[in-house]
């Protein structure tokens, strides 16, 4: 089975501007998790959808959304970029919602 | 609030060595715990599931604990290797929310 994707890999943008990223995840997995990732914070829970419902959110401001559609893909925008928002994000699928199988992620920086 | 522990600073094992990994928690009462791996760069990789209900679990040459009394996990690699380095992570899970919490790492360095 192909793993899970990400798209793109790489992204540079500007503050204000906004950002919309992408997941494939694995074939069969209806639950999608997006991850932000900071070397000082760890894996912090963004949002999970799962049929293309979210079924939990994290404590991010209402900037950060997403979206699942019904072929299971999933999408993140953010909207009016801070600095703060340069991480790496993290998108894992899974079958009921334990196991965790994460993409590559995407590096964002924000300058 | 809900805290998971592990140690911050990098352990250091000799090859050959059992490396063994902490993972405390407090407020918390998980269904389950998980342990993954993350290489630099890359997403975290899953490696095992525990349940409240087993006290050990094993695959190849990892091994994980699971002490709900003490609120503690313990994560073994026996006959370590330096392909072993890595950071681990561990994660909590409760059956009735998906969402899990996770710890932020311990990153092991297994030398030759």
């Amino acid at each position: 089975k192909a793993g899970v994707t990400q798209t793109p890999r790489y992204l540079i943008k500007t503050r204000g501007q906004q950002v919309t990223l992408s997941c494939s995840p694995i074939s069969g997995h209806r639950s999608v998790s997006w991850y932000q990732q900071t070397p000082g914070q760890g894996l912090q829970f963004l949002f999970e959808y799962f049929s293309e419902t979210q079924r939990n959110k994290g404590n991010f401001p209402g900037r950060f959304s997403g979206r699942q559609f019904s072929n299971s893909r999933s999408e993140m925008n953010v909207s009016t970029l801070e600095l703060g928002d340069s991480a790496l994000y993290l998108c894992a699928s899974s079958f009921l919602g334990i196991e965790q199988y994460f993409g590559p992620g995407t590096r964002l920086t924000v300058t | 609030s809900q805290k998971i522990e592990q140690n911050s600073e990098a352990l250091n094992i000799q090859e050959g060595k059992t490396a063994t990994l902490t993972c405390n928690y407090t407020n918390y009462s998980p269904a389950y715990l998980q342990w993954y791996r993350q290489d630099p760069g890359r997403g975290p990789v899953f490696l095992l599931l525990i349940r409240e209900n087993e006290k050990e679990k094993r695959k190849e040459r990892l091994k994980v604990t699971f002490d709900t009394t003490l609120k503690q996990s313990l994560f073994h690699i026996t006959a370590s290797q330096p392909a072993d380095s890595a950071t681990y992570l561990c994660a909590l899970g409760g059956d009735s929310n998906y969402q899990l919490i996770w710890g932020a790492g311990t990153k092991l360095i297994i030398k030759p």
